[in-house]
């Protein structure tokens, strides 16, 4: 298994732009989320999903949208960057049922906005 | 509210010492899971370990060792006889029943010095 895959691994942006984030898992997992991490804050909740079709904000979803078409991807979309989003985002996984509550992280994305 | 302080910011040791990684907690369920998870400098996310509320039997792993109180909400972290390669920030997590994602301490940075 290749586990989390997130893609690209850094990208440039430049205020203004928009551009989608890519995350894929081939464990089979329901559960999928994004997370934010900013020095200094540990990591926050963007936005996650619990299976194909259903999703839902997260502690700091504003100027990002996600969709949830199959189990195993689940992108994350900006939609005007600002340097306030200049950040490492990282992607999770996790089962439903008895061994839900272990989430399995991506190497994750490093973002810089200018 | 879910809360989780990790008050040592960062921590400097040399090799072979033993260091102990504090983390508190705060939540209101009595059902709940916490977490470690570690980052080396690659800037991945790798699961420690996971211990349940209502499991609080300390775990050795190796060189690590875990030891959960419920009665001071705490979930500390040891490392015995330290290695470079331990150098990393490690990060406790809490999550409960009632929400989607983990709830972060902002980490601790341990440096291992030879």
């Amino acid at each position: 298994n290749a586990g989390v895959t997130q893609t690209p691994k850094f990208q440039v942006l430049k205020t203004g732009q928009s551009m989608t984030l890519q995350c894929a898992q081939d464990m089979n997992h329901e559960y999928m989320s994004w997370y934010r991490q900013d020095p200094g804050m540990g990591l926050r909740l963007i936005h996650y999903s619990v299976g194909a079709g259903i999703t839902d904000q997260g502690e700091v979803p504003n100027g990002y949208n996600v969709s949830r078409s199959t189990t195993e991807d689940f992108p994350l979309r900006l939609l005007s960057a600002a340097p306030s989003q200049t950040s490492v985002y990282f992607c999770a996984s996790s089962y439903r049922g008895q061994r839900q509550e272990t989430q399995y992280f991506g190497p994750g994305t490093r973002l810089l906005v200018l | 509210a879910q809360k989780v302080t990790q008050a040592q910011t960062e921590i400097s040791v040399v090799e072979k010492e033993d260091v102990t990684l504090d983390c508190v907690y705060e939540t209101r369920d009595t059902t709940y899971y916490l977490f470690w998870y570690k980052q080396p400098p690659s800037g991945e996310l790798v699961f420690l370990i996971r211990r349940n509320s209502f499991d609080e039997q300390n775990e050795i792993s190796g060189r690590y060792s875990w030891n959960f109180q419920k009665s001071t909400s705490s979930f500390n972290f040891t490392i015995t006889a330290s290695q470079v390669v331990d150098s990393a920030v490690y990060f406790c997590a809490l999550k409960d029943t009632g929400r989607r994602a983990l709830t972060f301490g902002s980490g601790t940075r341990l440096q291992v010095q030879p």
